[in-house]
């Protein structure tokens, strides 16, 4: 069974659509993350929800919206997409003072 | 404000050798967690080690171990024998409670 998914794992799309990626985790974890790595492979927070609710919330642009339905569950929507967007998006899941468990990694690319 | 420091970029080992990655952390947080990842070109993020940091002890995980250094907040990661399958970016994390903070991390590469 897989602990932390992602779908999808690619995504191509154009400047100015909107797309989400979602992300679920069946490890009973109450703390959720995404994260951004570039092509320089630099780890970035983007957001963090602990039981639904917005812990961390890093500086990220307002296109960005997370969404939290149950806490198994953190999708990640994106408005009006960007070039500069183009990443490794990964989910993340964690119990409060243990490790972190990556989903796969969704690699979004915008032309 | 917390901060994580990988400062080798890349390195390359030689098969069967031995080869320590190095990471320097500061927090003024007295209880904290400590993890060294691997990331393969495969991009799956695994869990190669953790160290608490109240325990005084160096977590080892069969190849793998740590040299940790709390007062001068030093994290290294030992890795023995190399094998091809240790050829990765290997990124150190500091968690202190609420957050990770994650290094630049080093790209290895173990040369057959």
């Amino acid at each position: 069974d897989t602990a932390v998914s992602q779908t999808p794992k690619y995504l191509v799309t154009q400047m100015g659509n909107d797309k989400s990626i979602k992300c679920e985790q069946n490890l009973g974890h109450d703390t959720m993350y995404w994260y951004k790595q570039d092509s320089k492979k630099f780890l970035k927070i983007m957001f963090s929800y602990n039981n639904k609710e917005l812990i961390i919330n890093e500086t990220v642009p307002n296109r960005f919206s997370p969404k939290s339905p149950d806490k198994a569950h953190l999708n990640l929507h994106i408005n009006s997409l960007e070039l500069g967007d183009s990443a490794v998006y990964f989910c993340a899941s964690s119990l409060p003072w243990s490790e972190q468990f990556f989903g796969p990694g969704t690699r979004l690319t915008v032309l | 404000a917390q901060t994580v420091t990988q400062s080798q970029p890349e390195m390359s080992v030689q098969e069967a050798e031995t080869v320590t990655l190095s990471c320097t952390y500061d927090t003024s947080e007295s209880n904290y967690y400590l993890f060294w990842y691997k990331q393969p070109p495969s991009r799956q993020m695994i869990l190669v080690i953790r160290q608490e940091a109240y325990k005084q002890q160096n977590a080892t995980e069969n190849r793998f171990s740590v040299n940790f250094q709390k007062a001068a907040k030093s994290f290294s990661l030992k890795i023995s024998d190399s094998q091809l399958g240790d050829t990765a970016m290997y990124f150190c994390a500091l968690y202190t409670g609420n957050q990770f903070y994650f290094g630049t991390g080093t790209s290895l590469t173990v040369i057959p």
